[in-house]
């Protein structure tokens, strides 16, 4: 049973370009989880989705950010106008039907906007 | 509103060392679930341990072992005799039934064990 991917794994961007980040859940998990690792910092919750729903974006950024989970496809997080601030380590999440056991998480990716 | 503190930035041990990294928090909810998880220095996460709120049994899972008490909101996690590959940054969450499951984490402990 394959864990959580992501891809890529390194993704470097200019200023005003888009990202999108790739996550496919492992399988049989029907819940997906963002967060984002700022350098030296912890990890912050960005948006839940079920598929083809967005059940709780509250740790989105407001602007340029947006979250995806079609019913057939893995998860997208679409970064749009990329500033410096954005560079960071990506996370997906993945958590079995009941969505309060564990979550696993992908090996993230590297965002590095230059 | 829901809060997790390491207040344990970074610890350095020897090896075979005992060590113990604290975790508190803070929830109004009465059912939530508590996390351990660890990043390596390759940076991935590594989930290491889920307890809910109503089960405060002590766990034992090799050389760690974890702690958990209501009565503090703390929620310790011990590594017994430490390794060097125990070397790593060690995260506490939480998850709420309210807050859609999502892990609210800790700051990290960075832990170096030393040969």
């Amino acid at each position: 049973n394959a864990g959580v991917m992501q891809n890529p794994r390194h993704l470097v961007r200019r200023r005003g370009q888009e990202a999108r980040l790739r996550c496919s859940p492992m399988k049989g998990h029907s819940h997906v989880y963002w967060y984002r690792q700022l350098p030296e910092e912890g990890l912050k919750f960005m948006v839940y989705l079920q598929k083809e729903n967005i059940i709780d974006e509250s740790g989105m950024p407001k602007e340029r950010f947006s979250a995806e989970f079609p019913k057939e496809g893995p998860s997208i997080l679409r970064i749009q106008q990329v500033v410096r601030g954005d560079s960071a380590a990506y996370f997906c999440a993945s958590s079995p039907t009941d969505p309060s056991y564990e979550q696993y998480f992908g090996p993230g990716t590297r965002l590095t906007v230059t | 509103a829901q809060k997790v503190t390491q207040a344990q930035t970074e610890i350095s041990v020897v090896e075979k060392e005992d060590v113990t990294l604290d975790c508190v928090y803070e929830t109004r909810d009465t059912t939530y679930y508590l996390f351990w998880y660890k990043q390596p220095p390759s940076g991935e996460l590594v989930f290491l341990i889920r307890r809910n709120s109503f089960d405060e049994q002590n766990e034992i899972s090799g050389r760690y072992s974890w702690n958990f008490q209501k009565s503090t909101s703390s929620f310790n996690f011990t590594i017994t005799a430490s390794q060097v590959v125990d070397s790593a940054v060690y995260f506490c969450a939480l998850s709420e039934v309210d807050s859609s499951y999502k892990l609210i984490f800790g700051s990290g402990t960075r832990l170096l064990v030393r040969p």
